[in-house]
């Protein structure tokens, strides 16, 4: 079965750095790519940006580009999502979720990694 | 890259049908058969409902069913059920990014 592990929640201040991860299982990491999606707290769903974990090649959505870095480890079948100077507005719901080379849908997802800024 | 258009919210009784809209351009919607659709239910994570445009993966009912027609498509759910109470969202691909819609909360009354 295919899946995806987040890691816990996480409860930062502003300024602080952060990486959060996805563990992937049941598959070959390298031959799906990895989105990260936001959803701020009674919002909908966006695309930040994904990875390819056979040669970390990255795509950003314009919105999150700079402000974000997506990578993997595909050694340990694991991608990451960092920042490095939080903001409040950061807070919220991050998913992860896998799209297998050459398709176009997310899935499966990961359960979601919630991400609190607050001095 | 705009978000996709849908309706705030949708609502039907138990064994009624309902369609969900999602509106975008020529670049996303309309240039590609790239349209899957989302089920979300409240503290949990989406679920693929729909993939390019109509096609079901295998465990999703039969209920829930996709099409396409210019720069909008949709997503049916007939024979509505109290489960399906959920948000559901779009999304397609513009260019070589994918871009969600904003949501539509579904009621089942």
């Amino acid at each position: 079965e295919v899946q995806l592990v987040q890691s816990g929640a996480e409860v930062k201040k502003p300024g602080e750095s952060l990486r959060i991860s996805c563990k992937g299982s049941g598959y070959s990491f390298t031959s799906y790519w990895i989105s990260w999606v936001r959803q701020m707290p009674g919002k909908g769903l966006e695309w930040m940006g994904r990875i390819d974990p056979s040669d970390s090649y990255t795509n950003y959505s314009p919105s999150f580009q700079g402000h974000v870095t997506i990578s993997a480890d595909k050694s340990i079948s694991t991608a990451y999502l960092q920042w490095s100077s939080l903001k409040a507005s950061d807070t919220a719901m991050y998913y992860c979720a896998s799209t297998e080379g050459g398709t176009n849908w997310f899935d499966p997802w990961g359960q979601g990694t919630l991400v609190t800024v607050s001095s | 890259q705009s978000a996709l258009t849908q309706p705030r919210s949708v609502s039907g009784s138990p064994g009624q049908s309902v369609t969900i809209s999602c509106t975008g351009t020529s670049s996303d919607v309309g240039g590609y058969n790239y349209v899957s659709w989302y089920q979300q239910h409240p503290g949990k994570a989406p679920k693929l409902m729909i993939y390019d445009v109509s096609k079901r993966p295998s465990g999703v009912p039969d209920r829930f069913s996709g099409s396409k027609s210019g720069n909008t498509a949709s997503l049916t759910i007939s024979g509505l059920q109290a489960e399906d109470e959920a948000d559901y969202y779009c999304c397609s691909y513009a260019g070589s990014l994918p871009v969600f819609g904003g949501g539509t909360k579904l009621t089942v009354l």
